[in-house]
């Protein structure tokens, strides 16, 4: 069975502090899809990244990146220079190629940036 | 804005009723899936549509039923509700079938129901 952890339950940092959400994935899949989402407090999903399990290239988009790497199971989401408006939880999620292509998220990382 | 819209954004209602969510996809999505975020529980996928026909069940209870319709819409079916039932359900689209990948899925910003 599928399964994502994120460790972090709450993070809390100084704007302008470089950060970094943890997720670490179970899967007996050799091929597989890692997405980040972002839920601020209006509550919404916001879809920030998606990535194969064939790629192991880091991608930074602005001030996020992203860091996979498959020897470790892990797909960790790093913001740099934070600001107040990074304040959300985060999710992490894992989804199957085949069948329903359901997402299977983590807990999720409730990040606070302070002024 | 993703996108995909869900109505209503807040329902009350009393243990033992039946309400209908709604959601409509983005232009041109086939795909509709239902999920259920609550404290305890989290985020969960409890069902998935692909053109009018159902492709996959997850946690769903059996008082719980959907449907996708002709131009796409679909409608999530909550019936003898509990109160353990309260929670934000997302409806998320995406383009994508299987084979090919999973898309993203864009998440319409949720229907928050509280049951009393």
């Amino acid at each position: 069975a599928q399964k994502v952890t994120q460790a972090q339950t709450e993070i809390s940092v100084v704007e302008k502090e470089d950060v970094t959400l943890d997720c670490v994935y179970e899967t007996r899949d050799t091929t597989y899809y890692l997405f980040w989402y972002k839920q601020p407090p209006s509550g919404e999903l916001v879809f920030l990244i998606r990535r194969n399990s064939f790629d192991e290239q880091n991608e930074i988009s602005g001030r996020y990146s992203w860091n996979f790497q498959k020897s470790t199971s892990s797909f960790n989401f790093t913001i740099t220079a934070s600001q107040v408006v990074d304040s959300a939880v985060y999710f992490c999620a894992l989804s199957e190629v085949e069948g329903a292509q359901k997402l299977v998220f983590g807990q999720g990382t409730r990040l606070t940036i302070n002024p | 804005d993703s996108g995909v819209t869900q109505t209503p954004k807040h329902l009350i209602t009393a243990t033992g009723q039946r309400v209908t969510l709604r959601c409509s996809p983005r232009s041109g999505d086939l795909s509709v899936y239902w999920y259920q975020q609550s404290l305890d529980q989290g985020l969960q996928f409890l069902i998935q549509y692909y053109n009018g026909e159902e492709r996959a069940k997850g946690n769903i209870l059996e008082r719980f039923s959907a449907q996708q319709f002709p131009d796409l819409h679909s409608e999530l079916n909550l019936s003898s509700l509990e109160l353990g039932d309260s929670a934000l359900y997302f409806c998320a689209s995406s383009h994508g079938t299987s084979g090919v990948g999973p898309y993203e899925q864009y998440f319409g910003p949720g229907t928050r129901l509280t049951v009393t």
